[in-house]
């Protein structure tokens, strides 16, 4: 069974400041990496995917890939309170189980103005 | 617009009866999957298809039961052995499970009456 664990929550943060959630994971071999932003209610939306160690950035949001300590992060910037949702971690499994996704429980993130 | 389509977006069960969820895409995607989300739970496998005529059990399979007939389709069936039916159904599709993440449906809300 795959782990992907991330920070409890709910986070807080104010309007213009940066929000950084955090994701690891316990299989080492792990190759892809997501995340997903989910509103109250509705389904989830692929934001972000990372495959290579490094950062990856689109727009305000900036992906962080560490294969060797396990972790993902996201970071958003400027955050606004339309940022305000759920944001789940996942990871490709491997061997046996190729093509599915494990899913971390999730972050809520609440931006205020 | 290619898309993944859920219905119904709600759906009322009487104890003892099976209902099926539908989930249609058009994205020529190869892969499909459904999970299920309760509250402070995260998403749970319950099956997953990488090709026509093929499906796999996921972490949560019974009480389900699931057909690949055609690339487009991927019913699911929620039986009168489902002890716990009431949750958040979710639809998603990948164009190969292991190097895309995946595109979800707007989800089916399951209520036991």
């Amino acid at each position: 069974q795959k782990e992907v664990e991330q920070n409890s929550g709910p986070l807080s943060v104010p309007e213009g400041a940066i929000a950084s959630l955090n994701c690891t994971y316990s299989d080492r071999g792990s190759q892809s990496f997501f995340w997903y932003r989910q509103y109250s209610g509705k389904s989830p939306e692929l934001i972000m995917s990372i495959y290579s160690n490094g950062d990856k950035e689109d727009g305000r949001f900036t992906a962080q890939l560490n294969k060797a300590s396990q972790y993902v992060s996201l970071l958003i910037r400027d955050s606004q309170p339309s940022d305000s949702a759920t944001y789940l971690c996942a990871v490709i499994g491997r061997g046996s189980t190729l093509g599915r996704l494990y899913f971390g429980r999730g972050t809520q993130l609440t931006v205020w103005p | 617009d290619g898309g993944i389509t859920q219905s119904p977006k709600y759906l009322f069960r009487k104890e003892g009866q099976n209902v099926t969820l539908s989930c249609e895409q058009n994205l020529n995607h190869d892969a499909m999957y459904w999970y299920r989300q309760d509250p402070g739970q995260g998403l749970r496998l319950i099956y997953y298809s990488q090709i026509v005529n093929d499906f796999q059990k996921g972490d949560i399979a019974e009480g389900y039961s699931v057909s690949r007939e055609k690339k487009e389709s991927f019913p699911l069936t929620v039986t009168s052995a489902q002890k716990n039916p009431t949750a958040f159904y979710l639809c998603a599709s990948s164009m190969d499970g292991v190097n895309y993440g995946y595109t979800f449906g707007s989800g089916t809300r399951l209520t036991v009456v």
